[in-house]
């Protein structure tokens, strides 16, 4: 069975641009979470989504949108990008919301010049 | 917020011998929790999960210890490998906070052949 996949793998933008990152979660997963990683951090938490609701938002400005489309897939916007955006944007998918095992993408290498 | 930290940033191990990689968390109500493995430029590897109501779950050649009463969790892992060589996170869901996992910075590991 397929992972959790996302596209772009990398990406260059320059400041004041806009991106968008796609993730497929595992199949039967209904629920995904989006997550930035600066080098050398931990992920942080930025979104997630069940059920094409937003389920919970982390600590980030609003220039960070994301949704999720009836197939369960879901993309990550973020606008008027800073150099501070740089980072690994990851997707994590989980069959339900709550405690249940959650499982990463390779992520997006975002880099922002 | 939620605060996940670990003890130590780098451990190194003689292959063949075992690991111990600890974190501590702040948020008692805290009710599931995952170790992850990442290997340089590929997302996380779920390892292991725990819920709040165990103190102790086993897997392959990996075992992690929950202490509620100091909020501590620990990784072992036995007879190290090179291939275990990574950054050890562990995550934690605050109950009822769906999706929302809160990582530390990390433990690097390097096993020493």
């Amino acid at each position: 069975d397929a992972g959790v996949t996302q596209s772009p793998t990398h990406l260059i933008k320059t400041r004041g641009q806009h991106v968008t990152l796609r993730c497929s979660p595992i199949s039967g997963h209904k629920s995904v979470s989006w997550y930035q990683q600066v080098l050398g951090q931990g992920p942080q938490f930025i979104f997630q989504y069940y059920e094409k609701e937003e389920r919970g938002r982390g600590n980030f400005p609003d220039r960070f949108s994301a949704r999720q489309f009836p197939n369960y897939s879901s993309e990550l916007n973020v606008n008027a990008l800073l150099l501070g955006d740089s980072a690994l944007y990851l997707c994590a998918s989980s069959f339900v919301t709550g405690s249940y095992e959650q499982y990463f993408g390779p992520g997006t290498r975002l880099t922002v010049t | 917020g939620e605060s996940v930290g670990l003890h130590l940033p780098t451990l190194s191990v003689q292959e063949g011998d075992n690991s111990i990689i600890n974190c501590a968390y702040s948020n008692s109500a805290s009710d599931y929790f995952i170790w992850y493995k990442q290997e340089s430029g590929k997302g996380p590897q779920f390892i292991i999960d725990i819920r709040s109501n165990m103190d102790k779950r086993q897997g392959q050649r990996v075992t992690v210890l929950l202490n509620k009463t100091v909020k501590h969790l620990s990784l072992q892992i036995a007879a190290t490998q090179p291939g275990d060589s990574a950054v050890y996170f562990c995550a934690e869901n605050a109950a009822a906070g769906g999706n929302q996992f809160y990582f530390g910075t990390g433990t690097s590991l390097t096993v020493i052949p």
